[in-house]
């Protein structure tokens, strides 16, 4: 079965740092892997998702990922953290398996940006 | 807004009534999931309707009944819950032909607490 890890259940930054949210995959074939955001009392927004071949991925408020293949990784980063980026993240992977697609969440990790 | 529209917001039941949850997308999408997400856990994902089929049920107890009378609709109906349900519950949709890398678009769930 296909799933994602997040190891770190909090990430603490300060302002104008750049931040890391960590994401490791196991998958059966090619890996379709994503970046979900949620902010308090809100649904899951859409930041990023990895396509073949491009191992950089930019996506939505300046962040971007890195899809690494041999490290089966596919962390979150961005150059200068924002205090309005605190929230909690989640990276996800399509599993394809009986026959239909859904998403596999992981368990998320808190981001904290202080000023 | 990402076109994924839940019903109520918040919701406050006791263990003996009956109550159901709205999801509605506009995005012309196919199939449409609804997850659970409860305080330190990862997101469970329930239901999965598929071409308004029903092709998941991850062993969600009986008490939880969904229904999708077409593409665009999705109710979670309710009855004889538990404590241990209160929880956020997310509506999700997407567009599915074949292994494709499509994102899914979440509601902005709702807050459910049974009492």
């Amino acid at each position: 079965a296909q799933s994602v890890a997040q190891p770190e259940d909090q990430v603490n930054v300060a302002e104008g740092n750049p931040l890391t949210v960590k994401c490791t995959y196991s998958v059966s074939g090619n890996p379709y892997l994503f970046w979900y955001v949620q902010y308090p009392n809100r649904g899951l927004q859409f930041l990023l998702k990895y396509i073949t071949g491009d191992n950089l991925v930019k996506g939505s408020y300046g962040f971007e990922a890195e899809f690494n293949k041999s490290q089966t990784s596919f962390h979150l980063k961005k150059p200068s953290a924002l205090v309005s980026d605190s929230a909690l993240y989640f990276c996800a992977v399509r599993d394809f398996s009986g026959g239909y697609n859904k998403l596999i969440f992981g368990a998320g990790t808190r981001l904290a940006v202080h000023p | 807004e990402t076109g994924v529209t839940q019903t109520p917001r918040h919701l406050v039941m006791g263990m003996t009534n009956k109550k159901s949850l709205k999801c509605e997308q506009h995005l012309g999408h196919n199939a449409m999931y609804w997850y659970k997400q409860s305080a330190k856990k990862p997101l469970e994902l329930m239901f999965v309707y598929n071409f308004k089929e029903q092709t998941e049920n991850n062993s969600v107890p009986s008490r939880f009944s969904p229904e999708c009378p077409n593409s665009s609709h999705l109710f979670l109906h309710l009855h004889t819950l538990q404590p241990e349900d209160s929880a956020l519950y997310l509506c999700a949709s997407s567009q599915e032909t074949g292994r494709t890398n499509t994102e899914a678009f979440f509601g902005q769930g709702t807050r459910l607490t049974v009492v």
